[in-house]
């Protein structure tokens, strides 16, 4: 990938467990964004997290970035069936750059 | 849910066909992007506009073409498909100039089989 790796490549688990994705990227960044993409579907904006912060949350997602080591998380608390989809992280720097991507599964 | 639109949503096409995929959004953006995706795969970013009579080539070479003669309407253009073009085409726009944070709003994609 030309910046963003992520991992796991792939994710299953039980409804109400939470799930955490890694993303790590190789450049200096604006902003690290996560996008989720329903099977066939186009992405969909989740969280911004600026490069000036650490944490951030919104409802049941919580992002964490680490520019240190060019690295962000994303967490999913309580997750259920109908998060079950692919997650991406996008950097902004000079350009905008997408990850390899997350494919969760959540098992009701 | 994002104002931008994708047409067709399938297309299947024999080779050497041409053929035009189009994108509009509403949403006043002035930059437009295509990505191309296989299916479980990273976006290949092929093509985008930072406004009307801007067209820049991405990170993937296409044999593809793109124009913007309005702001709203940013389509591709296949002048001969081939079966290597089989993939998903998504669209998408940000606001790049009013924030900094280029988050970008996609359409529901097209997925091209050529035959």
């Amino acid at each position: 990938s030309q910046q963003g790796e992520e991992d796991p490549q792939a994710l299953s688990i039980q409804e109400g467990e939470n799930a955490t994705m890694n993303c790590s990227y190789k450049t200096s960044i604006n902003n690290l964004q996560w996008y989720r993409q329903n099977s066939g579907r186009g992405l969909v904006h989740l969280i911004l997290i600026r490069s000036n912060e650490r944490e951030k949350h919104s409802g049941r997602l919580r992002v964490t970035l680490d520019t240190s080591k060019k690295s962000s998380s994303l967490l999913i608390t309580a997750s259920r069936a109908a998060d079950t989809a692919s997650y991406f992280c996008a950097t902004t720097g000079n350009q905008f750059y997408f990850g390899t991507g997350t494919s969760l599964t959540v098992i009701p | 849910e994002a104002d931008i639109y994708q047409t067709p949503r399938y297309l299947v096409i024999g080779t050497g066909k041409k053929i035009t995929l189009e994108c509009s959004q509403t949403m006043g953006h002035d930059k437009m992007y295509w990505y191309q995706q296989d299916p479980g795969m990273e976006l290949h970013l092929i093509h985008y506009s930072y406004g009307v009579n801007s067209t820049e080539k991405g990170d993937l070479s296409s044999e593809s073409t793109v124009s913007r003669i309005r702001t709203e309407h940013f389509p591709l253009t296949l002048e001969s498909a081939r079966p290597s073009h089989t993939s998903q085409y998504l669209c998408a726009s940000s606001d790049w100039r009013g924030q900094a944070t280029d988050t970008q709003y996609f359409g529901p994609g097209t997925r091209l089989t050529v035959l």
